[in-house]
Protein backbone atom coordinates (compact mmCIF):
# COMPACT_ATOMS: atom_id res chain seq x y z
CA UNK A 1 0.00 0.00 0.00
CA UNK A 2 1.09 3.20 -0.84
CA UNK A 3 3.19 5.70 2.24
CA UNK A 4 3.87 9.18 2.46
CA UNK A 5 6.56 10.11 4.81
CA UNK A 6 6.96 13.09 6.64
CA UNK A 7 10.03 14.10 9.16
CA UNK A 8 8.50 14.09 12.74
CA UNK A 9 9.35 17.33 14.03
CA UNK A 10 10.98 21.07 13.12
CA UNK A 11 11.21 23.94 14.80
CA UNK A 12 10.92 27.93 13.33
CA UNK A 13 11.84 31.14 14.64
CA UNK A 14 8.81 33.10 15.16
CA UNK A 15 8.83 35.26 12.28
CA UNK A 16 11.43 32.93 9.86
CA UNK A 17 10.41 30.58 6.79
CA UNK A 18 9.88 27.02 7.49
CA UNK A 19 9.18 24.14 4.75
CA UNK A 20 7.59 20.52 5.53
CA UNK A 21 8.17 18.16 3.16
CA UNK A 22 6.62 14.62 2.15
CA UNK A 23 7.27 12.26 0.20
CA UNK A 24 5.76 9.12 -1.78
CA UNK A 25 4.92 7.54 -4.99
CA UNK A 26 1.23 8.45 -5.46
CA UNK A 27 2.41 12.21 -5.52
CA UNK A 28 3.82 11.75 -8.71
CA UNK A 29 0.01 11.23 -10.24
CA UNK A 30 -1.79 13.65 -7.54
CA UNK A 31 -1.40 16.72 -5.72
CA UNK A 32 -1.38 16.86 -2.17
CA UNK A 33 -3.40 18.49 0.66
CA UNK A 34 -2.33 19.74 3.89
CA UNK A 35 -3.80 19.85 7.66
CA UNK A 36 -2.91 21.90 10.43
CA UNK A 37 -4.33 19.96 13.66
CA UNK A 38 -3.83 21.86 17.10
CA UNK A 39 -4.15 19.19 20.45
CA UNK A 40 -8.05 18.79 21.10
CA UNK A 41 -9.29 19.58 17.64
CA UNK A 42 -10.50 18.51 14.39
CA UNK A 43 -7.66 18.84 11.60
CA UNK A 44 -8.17 21.94 8.64
CA UNK A 45 -7.40 22.28 5.33
CA UNK A 46 -4.58 25.03 4.72
CA UNK A 47 -3.35 23.77 0.80
CA UNK A 48 -4.73 21.87 -1.73
CA UNK A 49 -4.45 21.14 -5.18
CA UNK A 50 -0.92 23.02 -7.34
CA UNK A 51 -1.33 26.02 -4.29
CA UNK A 52 -4.23 26.99 -3.39
CA UNK A 53 -5.69 28.54 -0.05
CA UNK A 54 -8.94 27.60 1.35
CA UNK A 55 -10.68 30.95 2.33
CA UNK A 56 -9.57 31.99 5.84
CA UNK A 57 -6.26 30.40 5.19
CA UNK A 58 -3.57 33.17 5.73
CA UNK A 59 -1.71 33.80 2.72
CA UNK A 60 1.56 32.86 4.57
CA UNK A 61 1.09 29.31 3.74
CA UNK A 62 1.71 28.14 0.37
CA UNK A 63 2.29 24.58 -1.22
CA UNK A 64 4.67 23.28 -4.31
CA UNK A 65 5.56 20.05 -5.53
CA UNK A 66 7.95 18.03 -7.75
CA UNK A 67 8.00 14.86 -8.35
CA UNK A 68 7.76 12.70 -5.60
CA UNK A 69 7.81 15.50 -3.30
CA UNK A 70 5.35 17.92 -1.76
CA UNK A 71 6.11 20.76 0.43
CA UNK A 72 4.34 22.92 2.47
CA UNK A 73 5.56 26.11 3.62
CA UNK A 74 5.23 29.03 5.94
CA UNK A 75 6.89 32.40 5.67
CA UNK A 76 7.26 34.45 8.62
CA UNK A 77 5.67 31.98 10.96
CA UNK A 78 3.28 32.84 13.84
CA UNK A 79 2.98 31.25 17.43
CA UNK A 80 -0.71 30.26 16.56
CA UNK A 81 1.17 28.06 13.36
CA UNK A 82 2.41 25.50 16.16
CA UNK A 83 0.66 22.53 15.63
CA UNK A 84 0.92 19.13 13.62
CA UNK A 85 0.89 19.34 9.83
CA UNK A 86 -0.43 16.25 7.93
CA UNK A 87 -0.28 15.88 3.75
CA UNK A 88 -3.02 13.65 2.39
CA UNK A 89 -3.11 12.30 -0.71
CA UNK A 90 -5.10 10.14 -3.29
CA UNK A 91 -3.93 7.01 -4.92
CA UNK A 92 -5.86 5.62 -7.39
CA UNK A 93 -9.48 4.61 -5.46
CA UNK A 94 -8.03 4.87 -1.80
CA UNK A 95 -6.28 7.61 0.20
CA UNK A 96 -3.15 8.22 2.37
CA UNK A 97 -2.05 10.21 5.03
CA UNK A 98 1.60 11.56 5.74
CA UNK A 99 3.33 10.52 9.11
CA UNK A 100 2.63 14.25 10.26
CA UNK A 101 5.23 16.62 11.06
CA UNK A 102 5.30 18.44 14.49
CA UNK A 103 5.97 22.44 14.22
CA UNK A 104 7.63 24.16 16.96
CA UNK A 105 7.69 27.67 16.82
CA UNK A 106 10.73 29.40 18.87
CA UNK B 1 -23.48 27.23 8.99
CA UNK B 2 -21.63 24.41 7.53
CA UNK B 3 -21.51 21.67 9.89
CA UNK B 4 -20.21 18.21 10.26
CA UNK B 5 -21.74 15.79 13.90
CA UNK B 6 -20.43 12.47 14.94
CA UNK B 7 -21.96 10.56 17.02
CA UNK B 8 -22.26 6.80 18.30
CA UNK B 9 -19.11 6.38 20.10
CA UNK B 10 -17.99 4.74 23.28
CA UNK B 11 -16.47 1.55 24.39
CA UNK B 12 -17.19 -1.56 23.34
CA UNK B 13 -15.36 -5.40 23.93
CA UNK B 14 -13.14 -6.99 21.09
CA UNK B 15 -15.27 -8.59 18.42
CA UNK B 16 -18.50 -6.62 19.10
CA UNK B 17 -19.90 -4.15 16.58
CA UNK B 18 -20.90 -0.30 17.04
CA UNK B 19 -22.35 2.21 14.39
CA UNK B 20 -21.15 5.60 13.93
CA UNK B 21 -23.49 8.14 12.65
CA UNK B 22 -22.04 11.76 10.88
CA UNK B 23 -24.73 14.23 10.83
CA UNK B 24 -24.56 16.87 8.27
CA UNK B 25 -25.91 20.63 7.84
CA UNK B 26 -25.78 24.17 5.72
CA UNK B 27 -25.05 22.23 2.26
CA UNK B 28 -26.45 19.99 -0.31
CA UNK B 29 -25.12 16.98 1.81
CA UNK B 30 -26.29 15.08 -1.66
CA UNK B 31 -23.43 16.31 -3.46
CA UNK B 32 -20.57 15.28 -2.01
CA UNK B 33 -17.99 12.95 -1.52
CA UNK B 34 -17.65 11.75 2.12
CA UNK B 35 -14.77 10.11 3.74
CA UNK B 36 -14.32 8.92 7.70
CA UNK B 37 -10.77 9.51 8.93
CA UNK B 38 -9.71 8.08 12.48
CA UNK B 39 -7.10 9.04 14.83
CA UNK B 40 -5.69 6.36 17.63
CA UNK B 41 -4.33 8.22 20.90
CA UNK B 42 -0.86 9.82 20.15
CA UNK B 43 -1.05 8.86 17.26
CA UNK B 44 -0.85 10.35 12.86
CA UNK B 45 -4.20 10.43 11.39
CA UNK B 46 -5.80 7.50 9.26
CA UNK B 47 -8.04 7.31 6.23
CA UNK B 48 -10.65 4.46 6.52
CA UNK B 49 -12.84 5.11 3.48
CA UNK B 50 -14.48 7.19 1.17
CA UNK B 51 -18.01 6.60 -0.32
CA UNK B 52 -19.07 8.77 -3.42
CA UNK B 53 -22.11 11.50 -3.37
CA UNK B 54 -24.75 8.64 -4.60
CA UNK B 55 -23.25 5.84 -2.83
CA UNK B 56 -22.48 4.29 -5.78
CA UNK B 57 -18.84 3.90 -5.09
CA UNK B 58 -17.30 2.97 -1.27
CA UNK B 59 -13.50 2.40 -0.75
CA UNK B 60 -11.99 0.98 2.21
CA UNK B 61 -8.10 0.90 3.79
CA UNK B 62 -6.72 -2.27 3.70
CA UNK B 63 -6.24 -2.15 7.09
CA UNK B 64 -10.61 -2.58 7.59
CA UNK B 65 -11.37 -3.88 4.78
CA UNK B 66 -14.07 -6.91 5.27
CA UNK B 67 -15.06 -5.58 8.42
CA UNK B 68 -16.26 -2.04 8.53
CA UNK B 69 -19.45 -0.68 5.89
CA UNK B 70 -19.77 2.83 5.00
CA UNK B 71 -23.09 4.21 3.98
CA UNK B 72 -25.11 7.13 3.67
CA UNK B 73 -28.71 8.26 3.71
CA UNK B 74 -28.99 11.10 1.46
CA UNK B 75 -32.64 12.01 2.51
CA UNK B 76 -31.73 12.19 6.32
CA UNK B 77 -27.91 14.05 5.69
CA UNK B 78 -26.46 11.18 7.44
CA UNK B 79 -23.55 9.26 6.70
CA UNK B 80 -22.73 5.99 8.49
CA UNK B 81 -19.62 3.72 9.50
CA UNK B 82 -20.63 0.33 10.67
CA UNK B 83 -17.92 -1.47 11.67
CA UNK B 84 -17.81 -4.87 12.45
CA UNK B 85 -15.15 -7.65 13.80
CA UNK B 86 -13.50 -4.63 16.54
CA UNK B 87 -10.05 -4.62 17.53
CA UNK B 88 -8.36 -3.07 20.12
CA UNK B 89 -6.34 -1.34 16.88
CA UNK B 90 -9.85 0.02 16.05
CA UNK B 91 -9.56 2.30 19.45
CA UNK B 92 -9.21 6.04 17.87
CA UNK B 93 -11.31 9.43 17.81
CA UNK B 94 -13.08 8.92 14.20
CA UNK B 95 -13.90 11.53 12.34
CA UNK B 96 -16.27 12.29 9.15
CA UNK B 97 -14.84 14.35 6.63
CA UNK B 98 -16.69 16.47 3.60
CA UNK B 99 -14.85 15.80 0.06
CA UNK B 100 -14.28 19.27 -1.86
CA UNK B 101 -12.94 17.34 -5.02
CA UNK B 102 -16.66 18.21 -6.68
CA UNK B 103 -17.46 21.68 -5.20
CA UNK B 104 -14.63 24.14 -4.08
CA UNK B 105 -11.98 22.87 -4.06
CA UNK B 106 -12.58 20.69 -7.75
CA UNK B 107 -11.10 19.40 -9.38
CA UNK B 108 -8.38 18.42 -6.65
CA UNK B 109 -9.12 16.14 -4.08
CA UNK B 110 -9.02 17.39 -0.40
CA UNK B 111 -11.32 17.37 2.78
CA UNK B 112 -12.60 21.25 3.56
CA UNK B 113 -15.16 20.37 6.42
CA UNK B 114 -14.05 18.07 9.78
CA UNK B 115 -16.45 16.99 12.43
CA UNK B 116 -15.52 17.41 16.15
CA UNK B 117 -14.49 13.31 16.05
CA UNK B 118 -16.24 10.22 18.13
CA UNK B 119 -14.29 8.46 20.32
CA UNK B 120 -14.04 4.77 20.27
CA UNK B 121 -12.44 2.41 22.55
CA UNK B 122 -12.29 -1.08 22.29
CA UNK B 123 -11.31 -3.09 25.15
CA UNK B 124 -12.61 -5.77 27.52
Amino acid sequence: SSELTQDPAVSVALGQTVRITCQGDSLRSYYASWYQQKPGQAPVLVIYGKNNRPSGIPDRFSGSSSGNTASLTITGAQAEDEADYYCNSRDSRVYVFGTGTKVTVL
Amino acid sequence: QVQLVESGGGVVQPGRSLRLSCAASGFTFSSYGMHWVRQAPGKGLEWVAVIWYDGSNKYYADSVKGRFTISRDNSKNTLYLQMNSLRAEDTAVYYCARDCSGGSCYPHDAFDIWGQGTMVTVSS
